[in-house]
């Protein structure tokens, strides 16, 4: 099946700094999601991004999807912005989950 | 507004029990999905439905059960086989050219 690769597999930042977080892709897709796991658990669903470039806010993601990698971007890190964060990808079977990002933002 | 709606948030299982946890979508799509999550760890899939009355196994689908008899309703059943049914449990829904879109959980302790 598809393997889904997040790096870093942890991060530290202060807040105000930006980040790239990289999800890499063995087979091609037709879906590809970034979610954040606030500390309650719940999967906040970021982009829904199988190709191109979206922006939201302080976050931006962009999928190559020829290459197999997308890459999130988080601008002026906050500390709410704290958690996990994952990729995961659909090809011929439901979503495929990364192992995740773990973000700390420190004030 | 349209969700997914899992319950209980927590729920406890003595050894040998058998448990269910709920489902319940309001968005009319017609894919559901059962992911399990242990601490520290991505989602597995544990089993999926694209279609009412009709179901696949994920990838660790051994010790649980489910049924889809109504589009908006898929629960899933921890079973007495399930060795190490702890963990975080989250059901989700999709609908094509949209994503999936997740419920808030469910944390199942063995006690």
């Amino acid at each position: 099946g598809i393997q889904v690769e997040q790096s870093p597999p942890d991060l530290i930042l202060q807040e105000g700094a930006n980040s790239t977080l990289r999800c890499n892709f063995s087979d091609s897709v037709n879906n590809l999601q970034w979610f954040h796991q606030n500390p309650w658990g719940q999967l906040i669903n970021l982009f829904y991004i199988p190709s191109g470039t979206k922006q939201n806010g302080r976050l931006s993601a962009t999928t190559v999807a020829t290459e197999r990698y997308s890459l999130l971007y988080i601008s002026s890190s906050q500390t709410t912005d704290s958690g996990v964060y994952f990729c995961a990808v659909e090809g011929n079977t439901p979503l495929v989950f990364g192992k995740g990002t773990r973000l700390s933002v420190i004030a | 507004d349209g969700g997914i709606t899992q319950s209980p948030k927590y729920l406890f299982r003595k050894e040998g029990q058998n448990v269910t946890l709920s489902c319940e979508q309001n968005l009319n799509h017609d894919a559901m999905y059962w992911y399990r999550q242990d601490p520290g760890q991505g989602l597995r899939l544990i089993y999926y439905s694209q279609i009412v009355n009709d179901f696949q196994k994920g990838d660790i689908a051994e010790g649980y059960s489910v049924s889809r008899e109504k589009k908006e309703s898929f629960p899933l059943t921890v079973t007495s086989a399930q060795k190490n049914p702890t963990a975080f449990y989250l059901c989700a829904s999709s609908r094509l050219n949209y994503g999936y879109t997740f419920g808030s959980g469910t944390r199942l302790t063995v006690v």
